[in-house]
């Protein structure tokens, strides 16, 4: 499809094991953002990737979280150590450019429980 | 630090009425504002969009208005239909970061 794509959709996993999510955004888009939703809750921002630039983090909550993005496509989340408040949506968007007035559009998540 | 808000956290309309969501955000200095649909098990959709030198914009059957002065952003659903219960998010965006409300939750009722 031409939206933007993640997997798993649905990921149960035992407290302390790590866990890597997918995102692949909108073919051409150079920006990608990764969000979380806790239950009914707004979303938080975690990390932003734009082209070759060094990405902003400021949003991860801790340093068991971190993400890449290879060949300014496909971006992968990882959570090592998983703990149960890390139970949340993990949503991913992109937009065509980084700059200001692009709306972002997004993936329907992946669902993560930590049992 | 700074966040959008929304007024109400549910709004109950009647199939066929129009609806207002309402959203009043606290930093000045945004200039780009939307709204989002997400319905259950979904991703947030992109619905649409204004920039912060205009008042109103209107698409298909939604129009959004924006009021700097109070900082007071409002989505408008004219003839509203059972497809459109779901809950709905203002973001405001300050360069590319956007923060988000908690969100209403429009249900309609037959």
């Amino acid at each position: 499809g031409a939206g933007v794509s993640q997997s798993p959709s649905n990921k149960v996993t035992e407290k302390g094991k790590d866990v890597e999510l997918r995102c692949d955004p909108i073919s051409g888009h150079t920006a990608l953002y990764w969000y979380r939703q806790s239950l009914g809750q707004g979303l938080e921002f975690l990390i932003y990737f734009q082209g070759n630039s060094a990405p902003d983090k400021s949003g991860l909550p801790s340093d068991r979280f971190s993400a890449e993005r290879t060949g300014g496509s496909v971006s992968t989340l990882t959570i090592q150590r998983t703990q149960q408040e890390d139970s949340a949506v993990y949503l991913c968007a992109s937009s065509r450019t980084g700059w200001t007035n692009q709306p972002q559009h997004f993936g329907d998540g992946t669902r993560l429980s930590i049992l | 630090g700074e966040s959008v808000g929304l007024h109400l956290p549910t709004l109950s309309v009647q199939e066929g009425d129009n609806s207002i969501i309402n959203c009043a955000y606290s930093n000045s200095a945004s200039d780009y504002f939307i709204w989002y649909k997400q319905e259950s098990g979904k991703g947030p959709q992109f619905i649409i969009d204004i920039r912060s030198n205009m008042d109103k914009r209107q698409g298909q059957r939604v129009t959004v208005l924006l009021n700097k002065t109070v900082k007071h952003l409002s989505l408008q659903i004219a003839a509203t239909q059972p497809g459109d219960s779901a809950v709905y998010f203002c973001a405001e965006a300050n360069d590319y970061k956007l923060s988000f409300g908690a969100g209403t939750t429009v249900t309609v009722r037959a």
